[in-house]
């Protein structure tokens, strides 16, 4: 069936990066954008960029530019998501989500990843 | 950036009643967007996209309409596995952003 699977929770220090991916199943990767949402504890939804697995070109949210990479690697229908100089703010649970290409909304989502940041 | 409020934050109700919530956007953006449903520990689930067309599986008690910049997410009778946090996302302009999300609790 159609899926998003993440890897596992992180938890890591300040200033650290993390990376977290998202293997995609039971569809064609190339098909779909995938972009990335992240939720800290309590709160709503942030949009933080998305990739187009075809071309490798990446939009980011200006708040995450030069802090955030989006890649993929097609040959495993995987994407990831890599920040860095982490702070404790971005604690949060970070989850990737699909778009078909040309405008739509979010039709799959993975299951998130939880990031602890803390000292 | 298009602001996307919802309201009311909270909506009390009882299973069976009607529940009408709202997102009001800071400008105009056609009809792209999406309405979805967060549970506890779940990731979001999509409900509605352009503005009222339900997506897969989702049943016609969901509902959702337009009229300029305002959008309405109506709940025709609230089963027990709709309370849950409702969030309105436009998809129209980059960036791409959220409501605050509406709650709809158990009264």
């Amino acid at each position: 069936q159609v899926q998003l699977v993440q890897s596992g929770a992180e938890v890591t220090k300040p200033g650290a990066s993390v990376k977290v991916s998202c293997k995609a199943s039971g569809y064609t990767f190339t098909d779909y954008f995938i972009h990335w949402v992240r939720q800290a504890p309590g709160q709503g939804l942030e949009w933080m960029g998305w990739i187009n697995p075809n071309s490798g070109g990446a939009n980011y949210a200006q708040k995450f530019q030069g802090r955030v990479t989006m890649t993929r690697d097609t040959s495993i229908s995987t994407a990831y998501m890599e920040l860095t100089r982490l702070r404790s703010d971005d604690t949060a649970v970070y989850y990737c989500a699909r778009i078909p290409l040309g405008p739509g909304a979010f039709d799959m989502w993975g299951q998130g990843t939880m990031v602890t940041v803390s000292s | 950036e298009i602001v996307l409020t919802q309201s009311p934050g909270t909506l009390s109700l009882s299973p069976g009643e009607r529940a009408t919530l709202s997102c009001r956007a800071s400008q105009s953006f056609s009809s792209y967007l999406a309405w979805y449903q967060q549970k506890p520990g779940q990731a979001p689930r999509l409900l509605i996209y352009g503005a009222s067309t339900r997506a897969t599986g989702i049943p016609d008690r969901f509902r959702g309409s337009a009229s300029g910049t305002d959008f309405t997410l109506t709940i025709s009778r609230l089963e027990p596995e709709d309370f849950a946090v409702y969030y309105c996302q436009q998809y129209g302009s980059s960036p791409w952003t959220f409501g605050q999300g509406t709650k709809v609790e158990i009264k």
